[in-house]
């Protein structure tokens, strides 16, 4: 089955822009979590969706937000673009197996450049 | 202090090693979860363990609730091993779907 898909993978954008990425997970999985990797502070849990509802918000500023559509894609927008935003974002989608735990699949990530 | 530490931080072997990364966690867990992460960014999830053992072809990965510690072996390294490993946990109740990360170690295979 086709696995977690990202686009665009790779994004430059000015400080100041609004930027919108884009994640489709795998068929069946409904719930999808963003994720932001720097070099400085590693993988940082940005928020989590299932069925269209936002359940768990990280520790970032308002400018990040994110929605998910009844197919269970998902988008997250980042507005006002700073230069500390360029980062490798991740999305990946999860099940829940028969004990109730979640596993995850990730996508390739979108890596974003702020000029 | 960060809720997963991993260590070393960085780690180097030679070709057929016996390699161990070590993961300690200080809140409660329902599972915690092995990834790898090569070069170029993509993350593959290898292990997702609640208690006990898993073994997948040359990897086993180990945890010990009571001790909130897992740690992740590589029988017989090989230079295509090396990637960074990262070692996550899900929380219980509301957050179980929020992963939360260690630093990672970077593991160096040489020939």
């Amino acid at each position: 089955k086709a696995g977690v898909t990202q686009t665009p993978r790779y994004l430059i954008k000015t400080r100041g822009q609004q930027v919108t990425l884009s994640c489709s997970p795998i068929s069946g999985h409904r719930s999808v979590s963003w994720y932001q990797q720097t070099p400085g502070q590693g993988l940082q849990f940005l928020f989590e969706y299932f069925s269209e509802t936002q359940r768990n918000k990280g520790n970032f500023p308002g400018r990040f937000s994110g929605r998910q559509f009844s197919n269970s894609r998902s988008e997250m927008n980042v507005s006002t673009l700073e230069l500390g935003d360029s980062a490798l974002y991740l999305c990946a989608s999860s099940f829940r197996d028969l004990r109730g735990l979640a596993g995850y699949t990730f996508g390739s990530g979108t890596r974003l450049t702020v000029v | 202090k960060n809720e997963v530490e991993q260590s070393p931080q960085n780690l180097t072997a030679q070709e057929g090693e016996f390699i161990t990364i070590n993961c300690s966690y200080s809140v409660g867990i329902s599972a915690l979860h092995w990834l790898q992460q090569h070069p170029g960014g993509g993350i593959v999830s290898l292990f997702m363990l609640s208690s006990g053992k898993k073994k997948h072809g040359r990897l086993i990965a180990t945890i010990n609730i009571q001790e909130k510690h897992s740690s992740l072996h590589i029988t017989a390294s090989h230079p295509r091993d090396s990637a960074v490993y990262i070692c996550a946990r899900t929380g219980s109740g509301g957050s179980n779907y929020k992963l939360t990360f260690g630093k990672g170690t970077l593991l160096t295979v040489n020939p």
